[in-house]
């Protein structure tokens, strides 16, 4: 099994920050690879796929890049909206998560 | 407007079983191979298991291997979940999901709102 470790667990930050989280596969996955936000009570919200493409109708401040067994995804100004849990997810092997990255207020 | 929505989550006792469904409407159901995802209360997302668009495959997390069969009816545009045998640890919000992309690189493009499902005595 793929297995998907995201750094850090949690994350606090200002309006304004641009943030990274980091997500590491086990063994390569190439590009095969998705970022979710989800809030709280809500289900998962599809943001990135194939490591760096955007979503329709995600802004442009959240970006994804990396290939192989490292991947990001950086929001460059944070904004009121943004504060969640981000999920990566591999689909290079069936579907695996990360174990998720709680962006909160600084 | 496109959606999925999930029903017949419950307590049950474990042992005892369950039947979740997932409604889908706005989108060409019968064209979409389909997934169920889980999340135990406060922790993280586990994929269960994904059927294709005729029912001709299907695959499963290891975790309810043998135990969950996923089902479903096109004529009804309808996705089920049987689960039998169910375990304190499959207590969690079971979500429908979509995929997009082209099979294999699958990822999920449309969520549910999701159904919970309670294992307790």
């Amino acid at each position: 099994d793929i297995q998907m470790t995201q750094s850090p667990s949690t994350l606090s930050a200002s309006v304004g920050d641009r943030v990274t989280i980091t997500c590491r596969a086990s063994q390569s996955i190439t590009s095969w690879l998705a970022w979710y936000q989800q809030k709280p009570g809500k289900a998962p919200k599809l943001l990135i796929y194939k490591a760096s493409s955007l979503e329709s109708g995600v802004p442009s401040r959240f970006s994804g890049s990396g290939s192989g067994t490292e991947f990001t995804l950086t929001i460059s100004s944070l904004q009121p909206d943004d504060f969640a849990t981000y999920y990566c997810q591999q689909y290079n092997t069936y579907w695996t998560f990360g174990q998720g990255t709680k962006v909160e207020i600084k | 407007q496109v959606q999925l929505v999930e029903s017949g989550g419950g307590v049950v006792q474990p042992g005892r079983s369950l039947r979740l469904s997932c409604a889908a409407s706005g989108f060409t159901f019968s064209s979409s191979a389909m997934h169920w995802v889980r999340q135990a209360p406060g922790k993280g997302l586990e994929w269960v298991a994904v059927l294709w668009y005729d029912g001709s495959n299907k695959h499963y997390a290891d975790s309810v291997k043998g135990r969950f069969t996923i089902s479903r009816d096109n004529s009804k545009n309808t996705l089920y979940l049987q689960m039998d045998n169910l375990r304190a640890e499959d207590t969690a919000l079971y979500y429908c999901a979509r995929p997009g992309g082209s099979w294999p690189a699958w990822y999920f493009d449309l969520w549910g709102r999701g159904t919970l499902v309670t294992v307790s005595s």
